[in-house]
Protein backbone atom coordinates (compact mmCIF):
# COMPACT_ATOMS: atom_id res chain seq x y z
CA UNK A 1 0.00 0.00 0.00
CA UNK A 2 1.29 3.52 -0.71
CA UNK A 3 0.03 4.92 2.57
CA UNK A 4 -1.91 7.97 2.72
CA UNK A 5 -1.40 10.20 -0.14
CA UNK A 6 -1.68 14.22 0.08
CA UNK A 7 -1.75 16.37 -2.78
CA UNK A 8 -0.29 18.95 -3.53
CA UNK A 9 2.89 18.69 -1.41
CA UNK A 10 3.18 22.53 -1.72
CA UNK A 11 0.69 24.97 -2.30
CA UNK A 12 1.19 28.88 -2.54
CA UNK A 13 -2.20 31.01 -2.98
CA UNK A 14 -2.98 34.76 -3.25
CA UNK A 15 -5.13 35.84 -0.38
CA UNK A 16 -8.90 35.51 -1.06
CA UNK A 17 -8.13 32.43 -3.46
CA UNK A 18 -9.38 28.65 -2.88
CA UNK A 19 -7.26 26.62 -2.24
CA UNK A 20 -8.57 22.34 -2.37
CA UNK A 21 -6.37 19.54 -0.51
CA UNK A 22 -7.27 16.08 -1.14
CA UNK A 23 -6.45 12.94 0.59
CA UNK A 24 -6.12 9.29 -0.43
CA UNK A 25 -6.48 7.12 2.60
CA UNK A 26 -5.81 3.65 2.95
CA UNK A 27 -7.90 1.05 1.67
CA UNK A 28 -9.84 -0.61 3.60
CA UNK A 29 -9.30 2.34 6.79
CA UNK A 30 -12.95 3.69 7.60
CA UNK A 31 -11.91 6.77 9.80
CA UNK A 32 -10.42 9.84 7.99
CA UNK A 33 -8.96 12.71 10.09
CA UNK A 34 -7.97 16.70 8.94
CA UNK A 35 -5.37 18.26 10.94
CA UNK A 36 -3.59 21.41 10.88
CA UNK A 37 0.21 21.94 12.19
CA UNK A 38 1.50 25.51 13.14
CA UNK A 39 4.41 26.47 15.34
CA UNK A 40 2.24 28.05 17.59
CA UNK A 41 -0.87 26.16 18.16
CA UNK A 42 1.04 22.71 17.17
CA UNK A 43 -1.89 19.82 16.06
CA UNK A 44 -5.37 21.00 15.91
CA UNK A 45 -7.67 18.33 15.12
CA UNK A 46 -10.08 20.03 12.50
CA UNK A 47 -12.63 17.62 11.28
CA UNK A 48 -12.96 13.60 11.08
CA UNK A 49 -14.88 11.20 9.39
CA UNK A 50 -16.19 7.38 10.36
CA UNK A 51 -17.52 5.25 7.19
CA UNK A 52 -17.85 8.51 4.77
CA UNK A 53 -19.90 10.46 7.25
CA UNK A 54 -18.45 13.64 9.26
CA UNK A 55 -18.60 12.90 12.94
CA UNK A 56 -16.72 16.20 14.46
CA UNK A 57 -16.05 19.25 12.63
CA UNK A 58 -15.98 21.38 15.93
CA UNK A 59 -11.88 22.17 15.27
CA UNK A 60 -12.91 23.91 11.64
CA UNK A 61 -12.16 27.64 12.41
CA UNK A 62 -14.49 29.19 9.90
CA UNK A 63 -16.81 29.08 7.73
CA UNK A 64 -14.54 29.52 5.19
CA UNK A 65 -13.45 25.34 5.99
CA UNK A 66 -15.48 22.74 4.51
CA UNK A 67 -14.92 19.06 4.15
CA UNK A 68 -16.20 16.04 2.33
CA UNK A 69 -15.99 12.73 1.90
CA UNK A 70 -17.71 11.64 -1.43
CA UNK A 71 -16.82 7.69 -1.39
CA UNK A 72 -13.99 5.57 1.09
CA UNK A 73 -10.72 6.57 -0.81
CA UNK A 74 -11.04 10.38 -1.29
CA UNK A 75 -11.32 13.70 0.70
CA UNK A 76 -11.29 16.86 0.63
CA UNK A 77 -10.51 20.20 2.31
CA UNK A 78 -11.44 23.26 0.74
CA UNK A 79 -10.93 26.79 2.13
CA UNK A 80 -12.46 29.82 0.64
CA UNK A 81 -11.55 32.78 0.46
CA UNK A 82 -7.85 31.63 1.98
CA UNK A 83 -6.10 34.31 4.39
CA UNK A 84 -2.24 34.41 5.30
CA UNK A 85 -3.20 33.12 8.87
CA UNK A 86 -4.86 29.93 7.13
CA UNK A 87 -0.85 29.31 6.33
CA UNK A 88 0.00 26.10 7.81
CA UNK A 89 0.56 22.12 6.97
CA UNK A 90 -2.82 20.48 6.73
CA UNK A 91 -2.15 17.03 7.43
CA UNK A 92 -4.69 13.87 6.77
CA UNK A 93 -4.39 10.46 8.50
CA UNK A 94 -6.52 7.24 8.34
CA UNK A 95 -7.13 4.42 10.68
CA UNK A 96 -8.97 1.02 11.01
CA UNK A 97 -12.00 3.03 12.91
CA UNK A 98 -13.12 3.97 16.50
CA UNK A 99 -12.24 0.69 18.65
CA UNK A 100 -8.29 0.70 17.84
CA UNK A 101 -7.22 -2.95 18.50
CA UNK A 102 -3.08 -2.34 18.21
CA UNK A 103 -2.72 0.53 15.77
CA UNK A 104 -2.80 3.72 15.12
CA UNK A 105 -3.21 6.58 12.76
CA UNK A 106 -1.28 6.82 9.39
CA UNK A 107 -0.36 10.12 8.39
CA UNK A 108 0.13 11.30 5.02
CA UNK A 109 2.78 13.43 4.13
CA UNK A 110 1.17 16.67 4.87
CA UNK A 111 0.53 19.83 2.11
CA UNK A 112 2.24 23.09 2.95
CA UNK A 113 -0.10 25.65 2.61
CA UNK A 114 1.55 29.49 2.14
CA UNK A 115 -1.23 32.61 1.95
CA UNK A 116 0.31 35.49 0.74
CA UNK B 1 -7.65 22.79 24.25
CA UNK B 2 -4.60 19.98 23.96
CA UNK B 3 -5.60 17.03 26.03
CA UNK B 4 -1.28 16.20 26.32
CA UNK B 5 1.25 18.29 27.68
CA UNK B 6 5.18 17.08 26.70
CA UNK B 7 8.30 17.45 28.49
CA UNK B 8 10.67 18.40 28.22
CA UNK B 9 9.84 20.59 25.15
CA UNK B 10 13.52 20.02 23.98
CA UNK B 11 16.44 17.76 25.10
CA UNK B 12 19.45 17.37 23.28
CA UNK B 13 21.92 14.16 24.38
CA UNK B 14 24.91 12.04 22.75
CA UNK B 15 24.56 9.03 20.65
CA UNK B 16 24.14 6.09 22.70
CA UNK B 17 22.33 8.08 25.65
CA UNK B 18 19.02 7.23 26.77
CA UNK B 19 16.41 9.85 26.38
CA UNK B 20 13.26 10.26 28.23
CA UNK B 21 10.32 11.98 26.96
CA UNK B 22 6.62 13.01 29.77
CA UNK B 23 3.45 13.38 28.75
CA UNK B 24 0.19 14.46 31.00
CA UNK B 25 -2.98 14.40 30.39
CA UNK B 26 -6.23 15.53 31.34
CA UNK B 27 -9.24 13.19 30.55
CA UNK B 28 -9.44 9.33 31.06
CA UNK B 29 -8.22 7.67 28.47
CA UNK B 30 -9.13 4.09 26.70
CA UNK B 31 -5.70 4.69 25.09
CA UNK B 32 -2.20 6.73 24.65
CA UNK B 33 -0.56 6.52 21.91
CA UNK B 34 3.39 8.03 21.39
CA UNK B 35 3.94 9.02 17.05
CA UNK B 36 7.66 10.32 15.96
CA UNK B 37 7.74 13.26 13.18
CA UNK B 38 10.64 14.06 11.16
CA UNK B 39 11.02 17.03 9.76
CA UNK B 40 9.10 17.75 6.96
CA UNK B 41 7.37 14.63 7.17
CA UNK B 42 4.16 13.22 8.74
CA UNK B 43 4.03 11.18 12.10
CA UNK B 44 4.70 8.09 12.30
CA UNK B 45 3.08 5.93 15.08
CA UNK B 46 5.25 4.10 17.61
CA UNK B 47 3.19 2.46 19.94
CA UNK B 48 0.29 2.47 21.71
CA UNK B 49 -0.39 1.33 25.46
CA UNK B 50 -4.32 1.16 26.39
CA UNK B 51 -5.29 1.81 29.89
CA UNK B 52 -4.97 -1.36 31.78
CA UNK B 53 -1.33 -1.57 30.93
CA UNK B 54 1.31 -0.02 32.51
CA UNK B 55 4.47 -0.55 30.45
CA UNK B 56 5.23 -2.07 26.98
CA UNK B 57 8.09 -2.35 24.74
CA UNK B 58 8.94 -2.41 21.32
CA UNK B 59 12.86 -2.42 19.98
CA UNK B 60 14.84 0.17 21.90
CA UNK B 61 11.07 2.04 22.91
CA UNK B 62 10.14 1.52 26.54
CA UNK B 63 6.51 3.36 27.16
CA UNK B 64 5.03 3.53 30.78
CA UNK B 65 1.40 4.76 31.48
CA UNK B 66 0.24 5.73 35.15
CA UNK B 67 -3.41 6.33 35.00
CA UNK B 68 -3.53 7.37 38.61
CA UNK B 69 -0.90 10.23 37.71
CA UNK B 70 -2.60 10.62 34.20
CA UNK B 71 0.63 10.74 32.85
CA UNK B 72 3.35 8.43 30.55
CA UNK B 73 6.56 8.29 29.78
CA UNK B 74 8.59 7.10 26.87
CA UNK B 75 12.41 6.10 26.71
CA UNK B 76 14.48 5.43 24.21
CA UNK B 77 17.60 3.56 24.29
CA UNK B 78 20.80 3.77 23.17
CA UNK B 79 19.97 6.47 20.79
CA UNK B 80 21.22 7.12 17.36
CA UNK B 81 21.56 9.91 15.42
CA UNK B 82 18.27 8.72 13.46
CA UNK B 83 16.27 9.15 16.27
CA UNK B 84 16.46 12.90 15.94
CA UNK B 85 12.71 14.10 15.86
CA UNK B 86 10.16 15.15 17.57
CA UNK B 87 7.80 13.39 19.72
CA UNK B 88 4.41 13.59 20.36
CA UNK B 89 1.49 11.92 22.66
CA UNK B 90 -1.59 11.77 21.86
CA UNK B 91 -4.98 10.98 23.62
CA UNK B 92 -8.28 9.35 22.68
CA UNK B 93 -10.26 10.82 25.64
CA UNK B 94 -12.18 7.94 26.32
CA UNK B 95 -14.47 9.14 23.55
CA UNK B 96 -14.48 6.06 21.69
CA UNK B 97 -14.87 7.75 18.36
CA UNK B 98 -10.99 6.94 17.36
CA UNK B 99 -10.38 11.29 17.60
CA UNK B 100 -6.83 11.93 18.73
CA UNK B 101 -6.15 15.00 20.17
CA UNK B 102 -2.12 15.49 20.09
CA UNK B 103 0.26 17.53 22.78
CA UNK B 104 2.71 19.83 21.58
CA UNK B 105 5.43 17.57 21.84
CA UNK B 106 9.65 17.11 22.41
CA UNK B 107 12.07 17.98 19.91
CA UNK B 108 14.97 15.16 20.16
CA UNK B 109 18.30 15.83 18.86
CA UNK B 110 20.66 13.29 19.27
CA UNK B 111 24.21 14.15 18.35
CA UNK B 112 26.98 12.14 16.71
Amino acid sequence: DAGVIQSPRHEVTEMGQEVTLRCKPISGHNSLFWYRQTMMRGLELLIYFNNNVPIDDSGMPEDRFSAKMPNASFSTLKIQPSEPRDSAVYFCASSLGARQGTGGYTFGSGTRLTVV
Amino acid sequence: SQQGEEDPQALSIQEGENATMNCSYKTSINNLQWYRQNSGRGLVHLILIRSNEREKHSGRLRVTLDTSKKSSSLLITASRAADTASYFCATDGSSNTGKLIFGQGTTLQVKP
